[in-house]
């Protein structure tokens, strides 16, 4: 069975920087496609992008372009997302999840970024 | 960006009932549809991939349906641990996107 097991809670100040990350159990890592989601308080989920496989390819959601920045570490089987200049809209709980396609077939516990001065 | 539209956004129903969910995509997405299950403060759990594929471990209570622009997912009888909110997903091309979420109530 995969699992999937994010960092902690995060607090950042405006204009800081986050990096979260997601480890994943099993043999499934070299496989997997992992992707980042978020969801703010209240609201629905939002796909923020993907890294392949082997970790050398990405592909983020526009308005995410500039400021996501998506990486891989085969030999901990462990995918990180940073955000930069966060601002309040970005609180949020982030998910990483994974799936053999495109598809998301399990989640991570998600993690919550609480951005404010 | 494909739209994807859910209906209801809430509903209400008893334990033993049947229920069903739409999602309408803005563009035809083939099979290429998942639902999910979120209860409050928790991550989502996958149920459906490929418009009417039970993940792993799900019960067959659930059941999913459509292909194009169009798809239902079904819940045949309601038990108290159902009453969640539900979302469809595509996953036909990038970036991915989602319904608005049915909360399924008593």
């Amino acid at each position: 069975q995969v699992q999937l097991v994010q960092s902690g809670a995060e607090v950042r100040k405006p204009g800081a920087s986050v990096k979260v990350s997601c480890e994943a159990s099993g043999n499934t890592f070299t496989s997997y496609y992992m992707h980042w989601l978020r969801q703010a308080p209240g609201q629905g989920l939002e796909w923020m992008g993907v890294i392949s496989p082997s970790g050398g390819s990405t592909t983020s959601a526009q308005r995410f372009q500039g400021r996501v920045t998506m990486a891989s570490d085969t030999s901990t089987s462990t995918v990180y997302m940073e955000l930069s200049s966060l601002r309040s809209e970005d609180t949020a709980v982030y998910y990483c999840a994974g799936g053999y396609g495109y598809n998301i077939d399990h989640w991570g516990q998600g993690t919550l970024l609480t951005v404010s001065s | 960006d494909i739209q994807m539209t859910q209906s209801p956004s809430s509903l209400s129903a008893s334990v033993g009932d049947r229920v069903t969910i739409t999602c309408r995509a803005s563009e035809d997405i083939g099979n290429f549809l998942a639902w999910f299950q979120q209860k409050p403060g928790r991550a989502p759990k996958s149920l459906i991939y490929a418009a009417s594929s039970l993940q792993s471990g799900v019960p067959s209570k659930f059941s999913g349906s459509g292909s194009g622009t169009d798809f239902s997912l079904t819940i045949s009888s309601l038990q108290p641990e159902d009453f969640a909110t539900y979302y469809c997903h595509h996953y036909n091309s990038f970036p991915l996107t989602f319904g608005g979420g049915t909360k399924v109530e008593i």
